[in-house]
């Protein structure tokens, strides 16, 4: 079955600090990657996506490539800020599994940035 | 605005008390899903609908029901709560396979 696992938190870094999270991936068929963020008392947003092999995902300074050879969608960011700190979501979802799109999710990772 | 929205926010129960958390959605997505989302265990997928009166488990059903009668609502049904239901619950929406999936701002579960 389809599987991510993401680097285990927390992760405490100060602000200006580069930030990197890994991510790597089992799946079937060609998966869609995405990070996903969650800001304390509110819902998953997306954060970028990568749709296919060596395409980049960016969005808000993050950024993360697809690596099909590594099966790794990794998250940086060269300087993080005090509004960064969140919860942050690796997630695929596959072309197979018939008419399901359900998100498969890592177990989060908890970044926490200080002035 | 587009948006997923679910009610209530929070609730504490009692074991036994029927409750329905509601989803509704402005997008006109076809696909709906609920999410559970437990310390240490992420994100597990509860029931999914592809469209109007289609619905299925996903990965953790047991406990759960679902209806899908109009196409913005996909509410959750919880017959007959008990505590290992207690949870931060997400309903999402997507447009096609592939996208990404718009959630709501969850619902915090507690039944004692």
């Amino acid at each position: 079955g389809n599987s991510v696992t993401q680097m285990e938190g927390p992760v405490t870094l100060s602000e200006e600090a580069f930030l990197t999270i890994n991510c790597t991936y089992t799946a079937t068929g060609y998966p869609s990657l995405f990070w996903y963020v969650q800001y304390p008392g509110e819902g998953l947003q997306l954060l970028l996506k990568a749709t296919k092999a060596d395409d980049k995902g960016s969005n808000k300074g993050f950024e993360a490539t697809y690596r099909k050879e590594t099966t790794s969608f990794h998250l940086e960011k060269g300087s993080v800020q005090v509004s960064d700190s969140a919860v942050y979501f690796c997630a695929l979802s596959t072309n197979s599994g018939g008419s399901n799109y359900k998100l498969t999710f890592g177990k989060g990772t908890l970044l926490t940035v200080n002035p | 605005e587009a948006q997923v929205t679910q009610n209530p926010r929070y609730l504490i129960t009692v074991t036994g008390k029927k409750l329905t958390v509601t989803c509704s959605q402005n997008m006109n997505h076809e696909y709906m899903s609920w999410y559970r989302q437990d310390p240490g265990l992420g994100l597990r997928q509860i029931y999914y609908s592809m469209n109007v009166e289609v619905t299925d488990k996903g990965d953790v059903p047991e406990g759960y029901k679902v209806s899908r009668k109009e196409k913005r609502n996909f509410p959750l049904i919880l017959e007959s709560p008990s505590p290992n239901q207690t949870s931060l619950y997400f309903c999402a929406s997507s447009s096609s396979r592939g996208q990404p999936q718009h959630f709501g701002d969850g619902t915090r579960l507690s039944i004692l």
